[in-house]
């Protein structure tokens, strides 16, 4: 049973426009969020995170936003350019900082200029 | 060198065959880590280590094992595979006990077991 959870494995966007990446979970216990980006031949690589104490959290083009109640989050990306074209990864950890990471499946965005 | 550096980054191997992937990390982490990517899965956690400890051994078969002789380095030693044996093999590192740091990965070992 998968605790992490992204349901739509590709997403197109234009140049310019928002990307929206979104992620579900279903164990209450998890505490802090990641999303992770991975180009082709590559291992993922750290791209934002989130506590549960918090519902938002901003790095530049990089929104992700937390929704406790409905076991939610998304990841925005804005302005979309085309060298965000790659698998998107979200991750969840339990307990201690540090702990093992439990993954999404992964969504492939696409951003055509 | 700096980061996670994984080798070899590609391997065939036939069923009956023996190897070893190796990870290296460079950043002083106490934790290391062995994903398997297959496709249209999520990475799948294999073995975590902390302070040269295994600590977690997620149900993953015998023919897998892993080895940590240091806290910079991790093999993982394959035998008589299966040919679903073939995936992307991640290695990461962490840094425990000292707030969240997330992992840094390596850039994998695409295996190809026939």
């Amino acid at each position: 049973d998968q605790q992490v959870k992204q349901n739509s494995p590709s997403l197109s966007v234009q140049e310019g426009r928002i990307s929206i990446l979104n992620c579900d979970y279903t164990n209450s216990m998890f505490d802090y969020f990641l999303w992770y980006k991975k180009y082709p031949a590559e291992g993922p690589t750290f791209l934002i995170s989130i506590s549960s104490i918090k519902d938002k959290n901003e790095d530049g083009r990089f929104t992700v936003f937390l929704n406790k109640s409905a076991k939610h989050l998304s990841l925005h990306i804005v302005p979309s350019q085309p060298g965000d074209s790659a698998v998107y990864f979200c991750a969840a950890s339990a307990g201690q900082a540090g702990t093992a990471l439990i993954f999404g499946k992964g969504t492939t965005l696409s951003v055509s200029s | 060198e700096t980061g996670v550096t994984q080798t070899p980054r590609h391997l065939v191997m036939g069923m009956t065959n023996k190897k070893s992937l190796k990870c290296e990390q460079h950043l002083g982490h106490n934790a290391m880590y062995w994903y398997k990517q297959s496709a249209k899965k999520p990475l799948e956690l294999m073995f975590v280590y902390s302070l040269e400890e295994r600590v977690e051994n997620n149900s993953v078969p015998s023919r897998f094992s892993p080895e940590c002789p240091n806290s910079s380095h991790l093999f993982l030693h394959l035998h008589t595979l299966q040919p679903e044996d073939s995936a992307l093999y991640l290695c990461a590192s962490s840094q425990t006990g000292q707030g969240f740091y997330g992992y840094t990965f390596g850039s994998g070992t695409r295996l190809t077991v026939v």
